[in-house]
């Protein structure tokens, strides 16, 4: 079974510039979460998808960031202008749901490094 | 949400045991605790989860004593390949399917020759 993919590993964009993230999550996996680490500070949650729904976005930073998840499969975070503090790596993480059998478990994609000069 | 306070980081010999012990004093009755781990360039991985006294698989043991107040992750003679940064959290995970995870700084393991 294929983990949670991301795209692009790495990206290097100017101040002002647009740059779209992306997200494959595991085949079956309602949940959809993003997180980012930027440099120097914890991984902090972003925001959670069920399908195609926001469920929480609470930790969307401001404005310039949207994110998006049409047809509850594969997600885009896009960063509109880019500002240097957005430099950091972006995570990406799903989950099936209420498990009969137990809790839920979230499952990381490998990160997006994003660099902004 | 629970705070957990773990080590900043830890050294230890390929072949030795190694016990992460994580503290999260306001644990909530729901609250169930799990461990991930995180290699550098990669996305943090799933480890073990548990609510009270021990937990084992294939990669830890999860121990917690009776007051849930702490936890501690063993992991059994490790390699080099373990060297990596471990995550406690704490959250309810059974009734909020969907909880954002609440990552600290984590303990960085040094696993040396």
């Amino acid at each position: 079974e294929a983990g949670v993919t991301q795209f692009p590993s790495h990206s290097v964009i100017e101040k002002g510039q647009t740059v779209t993230l992306r997200c494959d999550p595991i085949s079956g996996h309602d949940n959809l979460y993003w997180y980012r680490r930027v440099m120097g500070k914890e991984i902090k949650f972003l925001l959670h998808f069920v399908k195609e729904s926001k469920q929480d976005e609470s930790g969307m930073p401001n404005n310039r960031f949207l994110a998006e998840r049409t047809g509850g499969t594969y997600s885009t975070l896009k960063v509109q202008p880019a500002e240097l503090e957005d430099s950091g790596v972006y995570f990406c993480a799903s989950s099936h749901g209420l498990s009969p059998f137990g809790t839920d478990t979230q499952y990381f994609g490998p990160g997006t490094r994003l660099t902004v000069l | 949400l629970a705070k957990t306070t773990q080590p900043i980081s830890m050294d230890s010999y390929e072949g030795q045991e190694v016990n992460i012990t994580c503290s999260h004093n306001n644990i909530a009755t729901n609250d169930y605790i799990t461990w991930y781990q995180q290699f550098p360039s990669q996305g943090p991985r799933f480890i073990i989860q548990g609510y009270k006294t021990k937990v084992t698989n294939e990669v830890a043991s999860l121990f917690i004593p009776a007051d849930r107040k702490s936890s501690t992750l063993s992991l059994p003679r490790v390699s080099l390949s373990d060297t990596a940064v471990y995550y406690c959290l704490v959250g309810d995970y059974l009734n909020n399917a969907g909880n954002m995870l609440t990552f600290g700084g984590g303990t960085r393991l040094m696993v040396k020759p």
